[in-house]
Formats: structure tokens, C-alpha cells, sequence
């Protein structure tokens, strides 16, 4: 079993959808709970990242976290086409490296 | 703009061959990563770097190995490629002073290798 479990898609929505990106993980010792942006032919930016359990809202963006079930979301309100992209959640593993999911692909249809 | 660039952004090679993929980094950080992404697969780490004299291998450093020529420059090399090599390529980097995202890494824009 992986460390970190994410449904890789690929997810296609209507423009103004609200949209569920979500991972669970293995590792009850993960502290800070990551979102990553990728778009197509570029490299993962950092989105939003989250410490313990809890919510924190960006913008459109609501970062979720629930240690007790080991389960992580991203909420993104309003879609936009723009928002289309690979979502990866990471978790550091110690100070060394990040533990990242396989990514979802999300399409927003205008 | 600080950055993090790759040589070359996409490579077409052959079985057997030796083929080296390179990153430098203006962004003066010292810890440096190497991944490759395949589909369904994610971000799996090959080596990593906390500065000149340190190399780490990562989940999946079989088939290659690195250098770290300075603290701006970590290059990946396959010293002998196989069609399984055949991904997208990332470097990235991190900053451990205060005040940083824990390990927060910023990604180079790939490189995509094809080993025929």
C-alpha cells in the first residue's frame, strides 16, 4: 500500500462547479498536508499547504484536513477553465523529502 | 527571476545509450531533488542533494546516479537507458532557512525522455 492514495482521474466539471480533489495517507506522524498545482508541460507549484487538522481558505481554494481518518481534501468554489490542471497532494517525510500522490487530473468545461 | 531551469526540455535516445540531464538553480537554495513522473504513478524521488558533498538516493535510484558539481547545479545522469526510463524528468530545490514552508520545493519545468 502506498503512503499517500489519491484517485488519479481523470475529473471533468462544468465551468461554476464546486470540486472535491481528494488523498488519504498511511503515516499517522505527517504534520503538514500539501497541495500542488500542475499544469500541463510544467512543473508542480506549490498551491496551499495546511498544518494538522483543520481548514484554511485562499480565495476559491478551502484546504481540508481530517488526522483522525488519515483523509485530506481540496475544495475549489467557482471553477474556472483556468483552474484545469494535475492536483498532487505531499506530505514532508521528516526533513528530508516529500511523499507526493499520483495527482488528479481536472478538466473545467466552459 | 530566481528559477529553476533544465537541460535539455525533451530527449529522444536509444537503448544502451549514456545520456545526462542537467539543473541549475538561481534561487540559492541548498537542497536539490531529482524525480521522475509517470502516469498513474505520481512524483517518485531518485536522489537528492543538502549540498555539495551530500547525495542521498531516493525510492527508485536503480539505473542512475548523480552529481552535484556546485550548490546551483545537481545533474542526473543513465548511464546505460531503457525503454522503463521513459518519463518526465523533474529538479527541484528547497530552502531550509527560517521562516521557509516546511520543505517547500519549487520544480524546474521538466525535461520529457524517450528511450526507443
Amino acid at each position: 500500500q502506498k503512503e499517500v492514495e489519491q484517485d488519479p482521474g481523470p475529473l471533468s466539471v462544468p465551468e461554476g462547479a464546486i470540486v472535491s480533489l481528494n488523498c488519504t495517507y498511511s503515516n499517522s506522524a505527517f504534520q503538514y498536508f500539501m497541495w500542488y498545482r500542475q499544469y500541463s508541460r510544467k512543473g508542480p507549484e506549490l498551491l496551499m499547504y495546511t498544518y494538522s487538522s483543520g481548514n484554511k481558505e485562499d480565495g476559491r481554494f478551502t484546504a481540508q484536513v481530517d488526522k483522525s481518518s488519515k483523509y485530506i481534501s481540496l475544495f475549489i468554489r467557482d471553477s474556472q477553465p483556468s483552474d484545469s490542471a494535475t492536483y498532487l497532494c505531499a506530505m514532508p517525510q521528516g526533513a528530508q523529502k516529500l511523499v507526493f500522490g499520483q495527482g488528479t487530473r481536472l478538466t473545467i468545461n466552459p | 527571476d530566481a528559477d529553476v531551469t533544465q537541460t535539455p526540455r525533451n530527449r529522444i535516445t536509444k537503448t544502451g545509450k549514456r545520456i545526462m540531464l542537467e539543473c541549475s538553480q538561481t534561487k540559492g537554495h541548498d537542497r536539490m531533488y531529482w524525480y521522475r513522473q509517470d502516469p498513474g504513478l505520481g512524483l517518485r524521488l531518485i536522489y537528492y542533494s543538502f549540498d555539495v558533498k551530500d547525495i542521498n538516493k531516493g525510492e527508485i535510484s536503480d539505473g542512475y546516479s548523480v552529481s552535484r558539481q556546485a550548490q546551483a547545479k545537481f545533474s542526473l545522469s543513465l548511464e546505460s537507458a531503457i525503454p522503463n526510463q521513459t518519463a518526465l524528468y523533474f529538479c527541484a530545490t528547497s530552502d531550509t532557512g527560517q521562516g521557509k514552508v516546511y520543505n517547500e520545493q519549487f520544480f524546474g519545468p521538466g525535461t520529457r525522455l524517450t528511450v526507443l
